[in-house]
């Protein structure tokens, strides 16, 4: 069963508005949460965290929610900008138990101009 | 440079021949681990390791094997591969939990 998901595949945003892209979790036990980006044939990039004593981070751009309830995260960035085009990926887990890392199928946002 | 270097980059190889994907970091971090990469199943952990010598399995450990002999390096196992090991490869590394630096991956294609 899949315990992180990003229903969203796909998302196209234009230039200077806001992309929000979000990420359901079905485990209660986890407790911290991680986004990364992806471009093709590169690494992923660590973008920003969030352990669940907090519903909100921000890195510039890069603002992540989290609605603990709900069990959804969201991250929000603004503006976005071309070079934002890539696949986010979401990832949890339940550190005070485990350094296991789950992440979720990814979303790929296009910016375009 | 601050970086994680895996090595091949590309392989390809058969059922049942052992095969190691090294990886190096050369940033003195203490977290180290792996992950595999398939169409419509995004990221998924292999094997992770807090520190030398101690290791621990992820979400996908079965058919892997893994060793933190040394702190900069954490190489992958493969002792038996087959066809559906074939897949995109990533080593990452970290101050702290929680990867941060990826290496640039290993495509392994296994007939």
């Amino acid at each position: 069963d899949q315990q992180v998901k990003q229903n969203s595949p796909s998302l196209s945003v234009q230039e200077g508005r806001i992309s929000i892209l979000n990420c359901d979790y079905t485990n209660s036990m986890f407790d911290y949460f991680l986004w990364y980006k992806k471009y093709p044939a590169e690494g992923p990039t660590f973008l920003i965290s969030i352990s669940s004593i907090k519903d909100k981070n921000e890195d510039g751009r890069f603002t992540v929610f989290l609605n603990k309830s709900a069990k959804h995260l969201s991250l929000h960035i603004v503006p976005s900008q071309p070079g934002d085009s890539a696949v986010y990926f979401c990832a949890a887990s339940a550190k005070r138990n485990t350094d296991k890392l789950i992440f979720g199928t990814g979303t790929r946002l296009q910016v375009f101009p | 440079e601050a970086q994680v270097t895996q090595n091949p980059r590309y392989l390809i190889t058969v059922t049942g021949k052992k095969l190691t994907v090294t990886c190096s970091q050369n940033m003195n971090h203490e977290y180290m681990s792996w992950y595999r990469q398939d169409p419509g199943l995004g990221l998924r952990q292999i094997y992770y390791s807090m520190n030398v010598e101690v290791t621990d399995k992820g979400d996908v450990p079965e058919g892997y094997k893994v060793s933190r002999k040394e702190k900069r390096n954490f190489p992958l196992i493969l002792e038996s591969p087959s066809p559906n090991q074939t897949s995109l490869y990533f080593c990452a590394s970290s101050l702290s939990w929680g990867p941060q630096h990826f290496g640039d991956g290993t495509r392994l294609s296994i007939l």
